[in-house]
């Protein structure tokens, strides 16, 4: 399963972009790499998914380059209220897969 | 989305005593559940992969006398921890993977269970 690395922290001002980069060099064929959010105490909530170029959504874009050795996580006008953990992970989409977590990176966003 | 419910959502329990975690999916049916465990500023640590009807696969380092998982329905899977101790006080998540109702491969993930074993 392809190791990621990511920044341990983050901080940010309201109103800012956040982009948050996560490597993972050894990433397979068949890898997606999906982001997930988590708040203390909370079960993590699927952010976004893509497997190359770039892919958005309501909240977020994820930019992939193409080599897909690392990936983009893009917020958009942060508020205090995206405070919180985020994880990138990549796995294959078969189900019965497991989602092997990295450490995460730490955003902290203040007034 | 999909929506992978816990129970209970915390529970305090003595030293030696067992404790009875559910995970249901309540609107799909999912093949494969994982259970993982967090302890406090750190990350999710994978404990074991559990198929319907069939025997969990525990990750290195899990003790699967101590952490029995069963997976008897497609919409449901326990993680009971047995003869607690302190150390055992963690965050313990599941998630499911589909199945009929989602699509294949999806994850989603409970609300977490908070175990804190005096």
């Amino acid at each position: 399963l392809a190791k990621t690395t990511q920044p341990i922290s983050m901080d940010s001002y309201e109103g800012q972009e956040v982009n948050i980069t996560c490597s993972h060099n050894n990433i397979a064929t068949n890898d997606y790499i999906t982001w997930y959010q988590q708040f203390p105490s909370q079960g993590p909530r699927f952010i976004i998914q893509g497997y190359k170029t770039k892919v958005t959504n309501e909240v977020a874009s994820l930019f992939i380059p193409a080599d897909r050795k690392s990936s983009t996580l893009s917020l958009p006008r942060v508020s205090l209220s995206d405070t919180a953990v985020y994880y990138c992970l990549v796995g294959d989409r078969q189900a019965g897969t497991a989602l092997i977590f990295g450490k995460g990176t730490t955003l902290s966003v203040s007034s | 989305g999909a929506v992978v419910s816990q129970h209970p959502s915390w529970v305090i329990c003595k030293s030696g005593t067992s404790v009875k975690i559910e995970c249901r999916s309540l609107d799909f049916q999912a093949t494969t559940m994982f259970w993982y465990r967090q302890f406090p500023k750190q990350s999710l640590m994978l404990m074991a992969t559990s198929n319907e009807g069939s025997k969990a696969t525990y990750e290195q380092g899990v003790e699967k006398d101590k952490f029995l998982i069963n997976h008897a329905s497609l919409t449901l899977s326990t993680l009971t921890v047995t003869s607690a101790h302190p150390e055992d006080s963690s965050f313990y998540i599941c998630s499911a993977s589909g199945g009929t109702g989602v699509s294949t491969g999806e994850l989603f993930f409970g609300e977490g269970s908070r175990l804190t074993v005096l």
